[in-house]
């Protein structure tokens, strides 16, 4: 079975704190995503990857950046953290070929206080 | 891609087949049609996805209308585990490299009743 996983179910941070969410797969996914997810705007692209050190900004890309160093890890990195991005954080893989189905982690509940 | 309309929610009693159906009549020739779902505080799961042929996996068949303007995601035998929100959606599938990120609309909530 295809694995993803995240390094923490619930984060709590303060404004302007660095913050580091980590996403690892286990089935040689090329592409990777990080969402965020809402109530009432529904799941938001904001970075994703299709290879190692490439990554294409998604639908809200602004307050944050990612890192992929290796394939199996991709990064979140909320440089400065303001209340606003207290949120659900998804992380999902796929194989290469456009579109194929997403594997999600279980999600990263982060606040911002 | 196209879009979707689904019931907003639906009820099934226990160990009944489940069947939620998904009308995407302006679908086009090269759309598949996916679906998901999302237990409460968890991430979205990939269920199962067609072209135009029924299919079938470990969770779920998915009958595919021969006009392939509607849908039916059929859970064979519901169990409370399965109350969730269902997600239908149609996409380009490509063999090259890229993608485009998942949206999902207001889904079905599909309630087991035990």
């Amino acid at each position: 079975d295809v694995k993803v996983t995240q390094s923490s179910r619930y984060l709590v941070k303060r404004t302007g704190e660095k913050v580091f969410l980590e996403c690892v797969q286990d089935m040689d996914h090329e592409n990777m995503f990080w969402y965020r997810q809402d109530p009432g705007l529904g799941l938001r692209l904001i970075y994703f990857s299709y290879d190692v050190k490439m990554k294409e900004k998604g639908d809200i890309p602004e307050g944050y950046s990612v890192s992929r160093e290796k394939k199996e890890r991709f990064s979140l990195i909320l440089e400065s953290a303001s209340t606003n991005q207290t949120s659900m954080y998804l992380c999902a893989s796929s194989y290469l070929a456009g579109n194929n189905e997403q594997f999600f982690g279980p999600g990263t509940r982060l606040t911002v206080l | 891609d196209a879009k979707t309309t689904q019931p907003t929610s639906m009820d099934c009693a226990e160990g009944r087949a489940a069947n939620l159906p998904c009308n995407h009549s302006t679908i086009s020739g090269n759309e598949y049609v996916y679906w998901y779902r999302q237990i409460h505080s968890q991430g979205p799961q990939y269920i199962i996805h067609g072209l135009k042929n029924n299919e079938t996996n470990e969770m779920a068949s998915l009958i595919i209308t021969e006009d392939r303007k509607s849908s039916t995601l059929i859970l064979p035998h519901a169990t409370l585990r399965d109350t969730a929100v269902y997600y239908c959606i149609v996409r380009v599938v490509w063999s090259g490299g890229g993608a485009d990120g998942l949206t999902f609309g207001k889904g079905t909530h599909l309630i087991i009743q035990p």
